[in-house]
């Protein structure tokens, strides 16, 4: 099955940018959507379709993916912005349909 | 602005079984495509299972293969989850999440903790 592979953790200032990778193989090819999950509440959708960002979401929030990487690019660091990330993608070519990556914790220093 | 809210989880012996539902509001359940991700103690989301707005179209995950079953009543604008000889792994937070595509998972719900232990 089709395997995504996250850092575990990311540590950035607080007004400086944090970069979270999703490595998976040839993911260029394939759509990738980040989600933000806070302590005790629901995942939230930040950037779908690899650079898209939902109504709400903050242009801070910004996307990317080529080759065997895709990025989420959180700008100019909030303490708010303090969540677990994953991506996900959907492969049609794999039973398992919908994976997801092991997730990162973001830290704001 | 859309709603999905949980319910049905609680403590179950492993072996025993459990019914989740979701139900939707304020928004055309019908026409969504709908699914159920879980998050462990300690460990990140995972993917259960999806089901069509139609309703016949079903994946699910290896893990829970021929253990759960989703389905869905569009007329009651509700999801379900039976799952059967639960297992102690099978503990989490369970939530239904969806939207007008496969993919991505628009709205999700709070979600309903399941635990599995004797």
């Amino acid at each position: 099955s089709y395997v995504l592979t996250q850092p575990p953790s990311v540590s950035v200032a607080p007004g400086q940018t944090a970069r979270i990778t999703c490595g998976g193989n040839n993911i260029g090819s394939k759509s990738v959507h980040w989600y933000q999950q806070k302590p005790t509440q629901a995942p939230v959708l930040v950037v779908y379709d690899d650079s898209d960002r939902p109504s709400g979401i903050p242009e801070r929030f910004s996307g990317s993916n080529s080759g065997n990487t895709a990025t989420l690019t959180i700008s100019r660091v909030e303490a708010g912005d303090e969540a677990d990330y994953y991506c996900q993608v959907w492969d049609s070519t794999s039973d398992q349909h919908v994976v997801f990556g092991g997730g990162t914790e973001l830290t704001v220093l | 602005e859309v709603q999905l809210v949980e319910s049905g989880g609680g403590l179950v012996q492993p072996g025993g079984s459990l019914r989740l539902s979701c139900a939707a509001s304020r928004f055309s359940f019908s026409s969504y495509e709908m699914n159920w991700v879980r998050r462990a103690p300690g460990k990140g989301l995972e993917w259960v299972s999806y089901i069509s707005s139609s309703g016949r179209t079903k994946f699910y995950a290896n893990s829970v293969k021929g253990r759960f079953t989703i389905s869905r009543d569009n007329a009651k604008s509700s999801l379900y989850l039976q799952m059967n000889s639960l297992r102690a792994e099978d503990t989490a937070i369970y939530y239904c999440a969806g939207g007008p595509k496969s993919y991505p998972f628009d709205y999700w719900g709070q979600g309903t903790l399941v635990t599995v232990s004797s």
